[in-house]
C-alpha cells in the first residue's frame, strides 16, 4: 500500500516552460512534505519542503503547493532548464515519526533544449 | 565534509552468495537510514538507526536481510543468501537536523 504516489513516471517539457510534477498521499497524518532531486549515479538531494500549516513555499525557480483537502502537492519549476532533467521524488513525514520519510516512486523530468 | 560514503558503488554477485554493503554517515549525524530503490516501488525504507540503535526494521523484506551499526561512523547491510529479486540500488542516508537527510551515492547490486 503506497502512501505517497507519483502517478506520472515521466514528464517532458520544453526549456523555458513550466514543469509541474504531482504527488498524492493517502495518510492524513502526514504533516511535512519534501521534494528530492536525483541525478543518475548520485543519491537524492533535498530540493524544497513545505509544512502542512502552509499551502505554498517558494525558493527561486521552485515552488511547492499543498492542497490538504485533496491530499495533493505539486512542484512547479519556472522556467525549466536542461539541468533540471532528473528524477524527482516526493516524500512525506508525520510528527513523532522520528524523521522517517515515506517516498513516492519518482517522476523522470526531461527538459528539452 | 565528504558526505555520506557508500561502498562498493557496484556489486555483482551470484545467487546464494552473501553480500555486504557499507556506509559511513556524516560525522555528528545521529540518524542513519537504509533505503532500497526499485523501478516499481521507488525508494523504500528498510531500516533506520538512532545513536547506533536500530529503531524500526519493519521495512526489511526478509530474514535474509540484516543491518548493523557497531559505532557512529559505520553501518552495514547484509544479504545472505542473495537472490536475483534483491537486485536494486541501495542508499544510505544520515540526518542530524529534523528532515535533513543526506544521501550517499548508492550501491547498485546485481544478483545473477
Amino acid at each position: 500500500d503506497q502512501q505517497v504516489k507519483q502517478n506520472s513516471p515521466s514528464l517532458s517539457v520544453q526549456e523555458g516552460r513550466i514543469s509541474i510534477l504531482n504527488c498524492d498521499y493517502t495518510n492524513s497524518m502526514f504533516d511535512y512534505f519534501l521534494w528530492y532531486k536525483k541525478y543518475p549515479a548520485e543519491g537524492p538531494t533535498f530540493l524544497i519542503s513545505i509544512s502542512s500549516i502552509k499551502d505554498k513555499n517558494e525558493d527561486g525557480r521552485f515552488t511547492v503547493f499543498l492542497n490538504k483537502s485533496a491530499k495533493h502537492l505539486s512542484l512547479h519549476i519556472v522556467p525549466s532548464q536542461p539541468g533540471d532533467s532528473a528524477v524527482y521524488f516526493c516524500a512525506a513525514s508525520r510528527s513523532g515519526s522520528a524523521r522517517q520519510l515515506t517516498f513516492g516512486s519518482g517522476t523522470q523530468l526531461t527538459v528539452l533544449p | 565534509d565528504a558526505g555520506v560514503i557508500q561502498s562498493p558503488r557496484h556489486e555483482v554477485t551470484e545467487m546464494g552468495q552473501e553480500v555486504t554493503l557499507r556506509c559511513k554517515p556524516i560525522s555528528g549525524h545521529d540518524y542513519l537510514f537504509w533505503y532500497r530503490q526499485t523501478m516499481m516501488r521507488g525508494l523504500e525504507l528498510l531500516i533506520y538507526f538512532n545513536n547506533n540503535v536500530p529503531i524500526d526494521d519493519s521495512g526489511m523484506p526478509e530474514d535474509r536481510f540484516s543491518a548493523k551499526m557497531p559505532n557512529a561512523s559505520f553501518s552495514t547491510l547484509k544479504i545472505q543468501p542473495s537472490e536475483p529479486r534483491d537486485s536494486a540500488v541501495y542508499f544510505c542516508a544520515s540526518s542530524q537536523q529534523i528532515y535533513g537527510y543526506t544521501f550517499g551515492s548508492g550501491t547498485r547490486l546485481t544478483v545473477v
